[in-house]
């Protein structure tokens, strides 16, 4: 297996734009977890979801942010509009089950204008 | 206060010594624990897990557990120059499954 797959590397916008981030889990895996990473906060829970249902996404920071994961083998986030404190690297990562090991995929690296 | 806190560091230590990296977690009701390690500019990949109090063992890594003091440590033993990593430690939240809290990380630097 690929591993997690998360498109693009690198994306680098201005502010107000809108931003969507991609994520193809590992075939199998049930469970699929949105992470934000900076320097000042760590690496950040947004959102995961169990067998497509999103379970918990009181990490999403505000409106501005929406995921979804429409079938078993892709998710989005979306950033709509984008701001500058939004910058930071986002983590798609899966699992097979709960509370096991997270297998994450590459990162975005997220830079807003 | 945060859920899962750790010595930010940095910490340097010579190779061949053994490294000791400490954590502690603040919801009583958490009962896995996670090491994972970060190069920079990487993702994380998990090193190390534990489920129950007392150490767990694998090769040059040992995971340690008390959930009475709600403190979890990893010991690195022989440390060697390609240990130098980030080292992330997570905790489950115990009323909701699946939710990890990480610690921001402790910066580990083995010279040679």
């Amino acid at each position: 297996d690929a591993g997690v797959i998360q498109s693009p590397r690198h994306e680098v916008t201005e502010m107000g734009q809108e931003v969507t981030l991609r994520c193809k889990p590992i075939s199998g895996h049930d469970y699929l977890f949105w992470y934000r990473q900076t320097m000042m906060r760590g690496l950040e829970l947004l959102i995961y979801f169990n067998n497509n249902v999103p379970i918990d996404d009181s990490g999403m920071p505000e409106d501005r942010f929406s995921a979804k994961m429409p079938n078993a083998s892709f998710s989005t986030l979306k950033i709509q509009p984008s701001e500058p404190r939004d910058s930071a690297v986002y983590f798609c990562a899966s699992s097979l089950r709960a509370g096991e090991k997270l297998f994450f995929g590459s990162g975005t690296q997220l830079s807003v204008l | 206060q945060k859920e899962v806190e750790q010595n930010s560091g940095p910490l340097s230590v010579p190779e061949g010594a053994i490294a000791s990296l400490n954590c502690t977690y603040s919801d009583r009701g958490s009962q896995s624990f996670f090491w994972y390690r970060q190069y920079s500019g990487k993702s994380p990949e998990l090193i190390m897990f534990i489920y129950s109090n007392g150490d767990k063992e694998d090769g040059r890594f040992t995971a340690q557990l008390n959930k009475a003091s709600q403190y979890v440590s990893l010991l690195i033993r022989d440390s060697q120059p390609s240990d130098s990593a980030t080292y992330l430690c997570a905790a489950d939240r115990g009323s909701t499954l699946g939710r990890l809290y990480f610690g921001r990380g402790t910066q580990l630097t083995v010279w040679p």
